[in-house]
């Protein structure tokens, strides 16, 4: 199985949106509406933060937004903070009862 | 609070076998709530999904990995396990350990361990 594809970096500015798209195929992302998003800083464990597209587990922020259309699964974070500057990872279940990961999304907080 | 801890060798040659035991605290392996999995990170490189073992201990591989990786689970030392076959420098990373938890129809990775450098070297 390939790795989602996601851009490599994205920047904003503090109070800003930002999305970072997530694309697979018609046996991953598009076959299915189980993508979830993990927020990881350097050095630490990923953090859960969506879930079936776009729900989020209790206690993770609502700046923090997933959509999906197609083949491509969006993750959106609003109103920036320096907090929130991290590597992001999409994840698709595929057909073969398997997961895959994305590239990983380096965000910087400008 | 659920605390999960990757132990094992930090450094295995190639061609040996790669083991690792994540201890489960806080929470019990044979809970049929859960699954269990692991994760893996090359330095400097993105996450790989290795594979994902249930409490019944039905299991799920990478395709790419699955002729070399075994996951166990041992109710009786509320542990699970990971072992590769014959590794190569390649599979020098970082070794995650998470639950997986039910979150609408499926099991998603909600909870992780700290993780564990294993570096494979001649």
């Amino acid at each position: 199985q390939s790795a989602l594809t996601q851009p490599a970096s994205v920047s904003g500015s503090p109070g800003q949106s930002i999305t970072i798209s997530c694309t697979g195929t018609s046996s991953d992302v598009g076959g299915y509406n189980y993508v979830s998003w993990y927020q990881q800083h350097p050095g630490k464990a990923p953090k859960f933060m969506i879930y079936d597209v776009s729900n989020r587990p209790s206690g993770v922020s609502n700046r923090f937004s997933g959509s999906k259309s197609g083949n491509t699964a969006s993750l959106t974070i609003s109103g920036l903070q320096a907090e929130d500057e991290a590597d992001y990872y999409c994840s698709s279940y595929t057909t073969s009862s398997t997961w895959v990961f994305g590239g990983g999304t380096k965000l910087t907080v400008l | 609070q659920l605390q999960l801890q990757e132990s094992g060798p930090g450094l295995v040659k190639t061609s040996e076998t790669l083991s690792l035991t994540c201890t489960v605290s806080g929470g019990s392996v044979s809970s049929s709530n859960y699954n269990w999995g692991w994760v893996r990170q090359p330095p400097g490189k993105g996450l790989e999904w290795i594979g994902s073992i249930s409490y019944s201990e039905s299991t799920h591989y990478n395709p790419s990995l699955k002729s070399a990786v075994t996951l166990s689970v041992d109710t009786s030392k509320n542990h699970f396990s990971l072992k590769v076959n014959s590794v190569t420098a390649a599979d020098t990373a970082v070794y995650y350990c998470a639950r997986l938890s039910r979150w609408g129809d499926l099991y998603y990775f909600d909870n992780w361990g700290r993780g564990a450098l294993v570096t494979v070297s001649s």
